[in-house]
């Protein structure tokens, strides 16, 4: 079946205390992404990624990071989370993004405090 | 950079009635899809539209890309409860950038 998994699906963590966000896709895709959610902001970009080894800052990447290692992973990466980062995240993938449909994982509902 | 309005930001409707939620892009779009999150779920692609003027259905949905292929339009004939979500629009300019989203209620 394809899929994308996210784990955790949730964590309550305290500020500065690092963590990631797994993400891995088992579709093959090139294109993988990740967003974040907030009541009336709608779907922002954090980052995005075209292939192995290229990454790219989205419209709000401050405090995250990402690796792409590997085509099936794409782990962000909180090091020193803040409160403002409490969201939901989401991880998509895509074949091509000009073209085809995005596929989201599950979630991720993070609480910083 | 590229910018995707969506309106109105909520919707309540009593069921039966029609839905229409509205996409506008500050850019010509190379295409536009269509995305449906259920309450406590993530984004399902509905739909992709690329031609200008494009028309589709699928169901009691009617998917509408303009013809500037700058704005489009999701339009459901009589709602039913099981609509209930928000609807995004996203567009590929040179990233794939996504709508506020529309949030739908429908009161049985």
């Amino acid at each position: 079946e394809a899929q994308v998994t996210q784990n955790p699906r949730y964590l309550i963590t305290v500020t500065g205390k690092k963590l990631t966000v797994t993400c891995s896709q088992n579709m093959n895709h090139e294109y993988m992404s990740w967003y974040r959610q907030d009541p009336g902001l709608g779907l922002r970009q954090i980052y995005y990624s075209m292939n192995v080894e290229v990454t790219d800052k989205g419209d709000v990447p401050e405090g995250y990071k990402v690796s792409r290692k590997e085509k099936r992973n794409f782990p962000l990466i909180l090091e020193s989370p803040s409160p403002n980062q409490t969201s939901l995240y989401f991880c998509a993938s895509m074949d091509d993004p000009r073209n085809t449909e995005a596929f989201f994982g599950q979630g991720t509902r993070l609480t910083v405090v | 950079g590229q910018q995707v309005m969506q309106i109105p930001q909520y919707q309540h409707v009593q069921e039966g009635e029609d839905f229409t939620t509205y996409c506008n892009s500050s850019t010509t779009l190379s295409n536009i899809q269509w995305y449906k999150q259920r309450p406590g779920g993530h984004p399902v692609f509905l739909i992709q539209l690329v031609k200008s003027g494009e028309v589709k259905k699928q169901k009691r949905l009617t998917f509408q890309f303009g013809e500037a292929k700058k704005n489009s339009s999701l339009h459901i004939t009589a709602t039913q409860t099981t609509d209930v979500g928000t609807y995004f629009c996203a567009g590929w300019g040179y990233q794939l950038t996504f709508g506020k989203g529309t949030k739908l209620s429908v009161i049985p």
